[in-house]
């Protein structure tokens, strides 16, 4: 069973300071790694992909991937109340979710 | 540029009936993804679409699930009959072609009675 791990959370982060989300996932084979954000009850939407291992950066968000030790990281600088969301990881080659981890950003 | 569209946005259906949902991607997109999302959950794919041809339709419920995407651009899911573990929003979205990067219409909630 191919598995997408993420900590459900709530991980509270302070205004201003950089929240940091984890992913792990099974599937060596796994080619291609996004990141949606998803406010309370609506759609996700795609903040970041990333297809090789190293760092992507745009804008407040940085994604890291680490196909060694197969996780993949994104991290919010400067984190605004807007932020706060779920924020769900998707790996393919197989399309598998994580359950997402929910971000509350602290004026 | 239009997003993905989806109807109806709310439906309330009693258990053993049938339903349907409708799915109109961003045009271009030849991928199209339906997908079930359980409160608290990630979405979970019911079936993958390249152009007209279903790709991937592994974790859909074919006893009582169906989908269709004629020529290439509308898809309709169906539910019939519906039970009541069917409760949940269904997402649509969609893709160019080998890219995943997926975009979601609004998503309809269906609640079974």
């Amino acid at each position: 069973q191919k598995e997408v791990e993420q900590n459900s959370g709530p991980l509270s982060v302070p205004e201003g300071a950089i929240a940091s989300l984890n992913c792990t996932y099974s599937d060596r084979v796994s080619q291609s790694f996004f990141w949606y954000r998803q406010y309370s009850g609506k759609s996700p939407e795609l903040i970041m992909s990333i297809y090789s291992n190293g760092d992507k950066e745009d804008g407040r968000f940085t994604a890291q991937l680490n196909k060694a030790s197969q996780y993949v990281s994104l991290l919010i600088r400067d984190s605004q109340p807007s932020d706060s969301a779920t924020y769900l990881c998707a790996v393919t080659y197989q399309l598998i979710w994580g359950a997402g981890t929910k971000l509350i950003i602290k004026p | 540029e239009a997003g993905v569209v989806q109807s109806p946005r709310y439906k309330i259906i009693e258990k053993k009936q049938p339903v349907a949902f409708w799915c109109n991607p961003i045009s271009g997109h030849n991928t199209l993804y339906w997908y079930r999302q359980n409160l608290g959950q990630g979405p979970e794919l019911l079936i993958r679409y390249e152009n007209e041809e279903a790709v991937d339709d592994s974790q859909l419920p074919k006893d009582r699930f169906s989908a269709e995407r004629l020529k290439g651009v509308d898809s309709t899911l169906k539910i019939q009959p519906a039970e009541l573990g069917d409760s949940a929003v269904y997402l649509c979205a969609s893709s160019l072609q080998g890219t995943h990067e997926q975009y979601f219409g609004p998503g309809t909630r269906l609640t079974v009675t």
